[in-house]
């Protein structure tokens, strides 16, 4: 069965520092990866998807993340954080031959950034 | 962009009393609904998947009598959970896809206490 894993599960930075978050999954198969968001109070937001080609793909609010098939991995970047990036970040996987398919998601980081 | 409305966003009922929660998709046809329970702190926990016209589909280690799950057309799935006990409190979240790489669409959730 295939499984998500976030390293890290709370992250503090200060506003302007760079932001990488883990991700790595388990399933041998061709897979759709997805990053969302989900601000206080708020519905989950998709940050931003990879389904195929580029490997480096760019999302919305200036984040971007990197699939390293060899590493079953699909780590969410972004160069100078705000505060307002405060928020709890997913990881979610899905069968790629199914784009419809049910979402995995993996534990969630909380990222704090202190302004 | 895609709609989900999910409703209600919170209520209390009492322990043995059954809850009913409605998953709208205001603007796409929803071909595959799902259900996530979300503990604090913690991830998304997929229940089950449910497709217009058929049966649910759950995930293992979940009731399928407690959790009743109809989605008898495009735009509307319902979570009826029986017999609430207070371990059923929780955030409960659904999405909806159309399939084909259109993505999800998440609901706000709903917070249901049982007391």
């Amino acid at each position: 069965a295939q499984s998500v894993s976030q390293h890290n599960h709370h992250v503090i930075l200060s506003e302007a520092a760079s932001l990488e978050l883990g991700c790595n999954y388990s399933y041998g198969g061709t897979v759709n990866l997805f990053w969302y968001v989900q601000y206080p109070g708020q519905h989950l937001q998709l940050l931003l998807k990879y389904f195929s080609g580029d490997p480096l793909v760019k999302g919305i609010k200036g984040f971007e993340a990197e699939f390293i098939k060899s590493k079953f991995s699909f780590n969410l970047r972004k160069p100078s954080v705000q505060w307002s990036d405060t928020a709890e970040y997913f990881c979610a996987v899905n069968e790629g031959n199914n784009q419809g398919g049910k979402l995995i998601f993996g534990q969630g980081t909380e990222l704090s950034v202190k302004p | 962009g895609a709609v989900v409305s999910q409703h209600p966003s919170w209520v209390i009922c009492k322990s043995g009393t059954s809850v009913k929660i409605e998953c709208r998709s205001l603007d796409f046809q929803a071909t595959t609904m799902f259900w996530y329970r979300q503990f604090p702190k913690q991830s998304l926990m997929l229940m089950a998947t449910s497709n217009e016209g058929s049966k649910a589909t759950y995930e293992q280690g979940v009731e399928k009598d407690k959790f009743l799950i109809n989605h008898a057309s495009l735009t509307l799935s319902t979570l009826t959970v029986t017999s609430a006990h207070p371990e059923d409190s929780s955030f409960y979240i659904c999405s909806a896809t159309t399939g084909g790489g259109y993505g999800y669409t998440f609901g706000s959730g709903t917070r249901l206490t049982v007391v």
